[in-house]
């Protein structure tokens, strides 16, 4: 069982440059999420895909981009790092347990550094 | 102001004890009320999820929601090692918003 994989774990990037984070499912779930994790900030949501062909912003975008390449796919782009960039990032997908509650299963995150 | 607030912690506690982990809220809105825990340089995971105020129990851990407060807890009983991790309490307003806290830290010694 797979769950949601992410790579890589660790990367390292000068200011400026750009790089893609990858992320897939194995759970058949419509549902993908980008999240963000700093110390006193808590996860924060960058973009998500309720289905297939569809993403939103979440409440931090701005300096992202993403791709819904299939169900199982979801990437994330820095195109221009910034050191306020640098964080723990982690890719999530969810199915609906019910009444409008959503479980969502993480993956084990990839930690960025932007020098 | 935050709509979750947390305390970072640490929290440390022995081997047996009870441990009360704390959220505080702003939003009313906010419907439903989660527990996930992180182990280190892991992801979260869903411990418990609770709607209505009172407690919801499963094995050691119990959830309470206090909505009249705005106030939820999650009580470890019989605290091991093993449950050393950051707890993070997370809320629902609607259909994928979720508003999750910062997370409280928690160290369960031998």
């Amino acid at each position: 069982n797979a769950g949601v994989t992410q790579t890589p774990k660790f990367q390292v990037l000068k200011t400026g440059q750009s790089m893609t984070l990858q992320c897939a499912q194995d759970m058949n779930h419509n549902s993908m999420y980008w999240y963000r994790q700093d110390p006193g900030m808590g996860l924060r949501l960058i973009y998500y895909s309720a289905s297939e062909g569809t993403t939103d912003k979440g409440e931090v975008p701005n300096g992202y981009n993403v791709s819904r390449l299939n169900k199982r796919e979801f990437s994330l782009r820095l195109e221009s790092a910034a050191p306020s960039q640098t964080s723990v990032y982690f890719c999530a997908s969810s199915v609906i347990l019910g009444q409008g509650v959503e479980k969502l299963f993480f993956g084990s995150g990839t930690q960025l550094s932007v020098l | 102001q935050k709509e979750v607030e947390q305390d970072p912690g640490p929290l440390s506690v022995p081997e047996g004890a009870i441990v009360s982990l704390n959220c505080t809220y702003s939003n009313s809105a906010f419907q439903y009320f989660m527990w996930y825990r992180q182990y280190s340089r892991k992801g979260p995971e869903l411990l418990m999820y609770t709607y209505s105020s009172g407690n919801k129990e499963d094995g050691r851990f119990t959830a309470q929601v206090d909505k009249s407060s705005k106030y939820i807890s999650l009580f470890i009983r019989d605290s091991q090692p093993s449950d050393s991790a950051t707890y993070l309490c997370a809320m629902i307003q609607g259909f994928q918003k979720l508003v999750f806290g910062t997370g409280t830290r928690l160290l369960v010694s031998p």
